[in-house]
């Protein structure tokens, strides 16, 4: 399975935007970025995915490094309902998803 | 649409007890997964369906733990004899397609405590 690397954690201020990065060196061609985030006493909740261009929703942006061997989640203006952990997985061609340990993402008012 | 339907909410049993969660996947989702939480971690995947077949089980400790998806649509995930380090928070999530293009939804789990 191929594994991402994220920080443990990252502090952020209200209405400001964040990034998150991610290193999934040993990516392959057929993986997808999948980004999911988790509030306390929930399961987690999907986010945004991709496979090779920058991609937006109504909850965030991923950019996707050229090469694919990292990639970023952006939220454009951070609230305090996004303090969560946020994991960024690979799933791969059978549809496997596998979780790190993700970043706890703090945001201070 | 409906989510991922997840009961108990909460369990407490004893160690050597035997316990059996509940899942109903979002209507039309072939994909079915089971993930353990235990706290302070990410979600470990225990066993994925594709409609009522197994695909992968090979996290799941089969000396204790069972699960099976009746007619593709429901699942139930069972533990007997349960042990201590089975409290945790266990997930059921779907997925649409059976494809690295489909993103999972998640239910709330069951908070399972083994005393």
């Amino acid at each position: 399975d191929a594994k991402t690397t994220q920080p443990n954690s990252m502090e952020s201020n209200e209405e400001e935007p964040v990034h998150l990065p991610c290193n999934h060196s040993t990516i392959s061609g057929t993986d997808y970025i999948h980004w999911y985030r988790q509030l306390p006493s929930q399961g987690p909740e999907y986010v945004i995915h991709g496979l090779t261009s920058n991609v937006n929703n109504r909850m965030a942006s991923l950019a996707i490094a050229e090469d694919r061997k990292s990639s970023t989640l952006i939220l454009h203006r951070a609230t305090l309902r996004d303090a969560a952990v946020y994991y960024c997985i690979l799933r791969d061609s059978v549809g496997k998803l596998i979780f790190g340990q993700g970043t706890e993402l703090s945001v201070k008012p | 649409e409906a989510g991922v339907a997840q009961s108990p909410r909460y369990k407490i049993i004893e160690k050597r007890q035997s316990v059996a969660f509940w899942c109903n996947p979002i209507s039309g989702h072939a994909t079915l997964y089971w993930y353990q939480q235990i706290l302070g971690q990410g979600p470990k995947l225990l066993i994925q369906f594709q409609n009522n077949g197994v695909v992968d089980d090979s996290q799941l400790p089969k000396d204790r733990f069972s699960a099976e998806r009746l007619k593709g649509v429901d699942s139930t995930l069972k533990i007997q004899p349960a042990k201590l380090e089975d409290s945790a928070v266990y997930l059921c999530a779907s997925s649409k397609l059976f494809s690295s293009n489909s993103p999972l939804h998640f239910g709330n789990g069951t908070r399972l405590t083994v005393t």
